[in-house]
């Protein structure tokens, strides 16, 4: 298996509502990504985790939450978002934090209304 | 902080004819350089990379140089297709002072092959 796998792909939610984003990868990588992408521009780093350990929190709004439940899971938890949020969310991985190309999921098309 | 420069924002070439885009950086201490193709509503693909030991990499009509000294990477693609058309993304991956390692994308470069 080489690919990243996010679901959903597509997600509507109000200013209220909690939802979660999740990404899963079965390629052994131990490090892994959560990027934000607006319409045109490249993919803005949020989180890393290494080893399933926080590593990179690039001063993220705490109404999102990351959590790395084991190796493979990978998990973007969104609470009280505002309708600038919306974009895709891409999650990655990589073998190992550090100097190596990542595999990027699909993304998750998220739309706050 | 650090930045990467790319250019051209966009490049519309003939079908067959070569592409060629390219990126700056900033930080010094940036040693790997991978390049990412995005397709229209896909996810970014790593295409090629290289890494600050080397000067030069070739993969079938892709290729990418290094110039350390100058600071700038280019991606070099030949015999242009139309399924080359796509945003590509360069970055730069350095270790920061707390240890961790970041990349640093450029903006993208929106490539258009005319048939």
């Amino acid at each position: 298996d080489t690919e990243v796998t996010q679901t959903p792909k597509h997600l509507v939610m109000g200013m209220t509502n909690k939802k979660s984003l999740k990404c899963e990868q079965h390629m052994g990588h131990r490090a892994m990504y959560w990027y934000k992408q607006k319409a045109k521009k490249p993919p803005e780093l949020m989180f890393v985790y290494s080893y399933e350990k926080l590593s990179i929190n690039e001063s993220v709004p705490s109404r999102f939450s990351p959590e790395c439940p084991n190796s493979s899971l990978l998990n973007l938890h969104l609470h009280a978002l505002q309708p600038e949020d919306s974009a895709l969310y891409l999650c990655a991985s990589s073998q190992v934090e550090g100097n190596y190309g990542y595999t990027f999921g699909s993304g998750t098309r998220l739309t706050v209304v | 902080g650090e930045n990467v420069e790319q250019h051209p924002s966009t490049l519309s070439v003939q079908e067959g004819d070569s592409a060629v885009i390219k990126c700056t950086y900033s930080d010094s201490a940036s040693n790997y350089f991978p390049w990412y193709k995005q397709e229209l509503g896909k996810r970014p693909q790593l295409i090629i990379d290289i890494r600050s030991n080397v000067g030069e990499k070739k993969d079938q009509r892709i290729a990418v140089t290094l110039n350390k000294t100058a600071k700038h990477f280019s991606l070099h693609i030949t015999e242009t297709q139309p399924e080359d058309s796509a945003v590509y993304f360069c970055a730069a991956s350095s270790q920061g002072t707390s240890g961790t390692y970041k990349y640093i994308f450029g903006t993208g470069t929106r490539l258009k092959v005319l048939a």
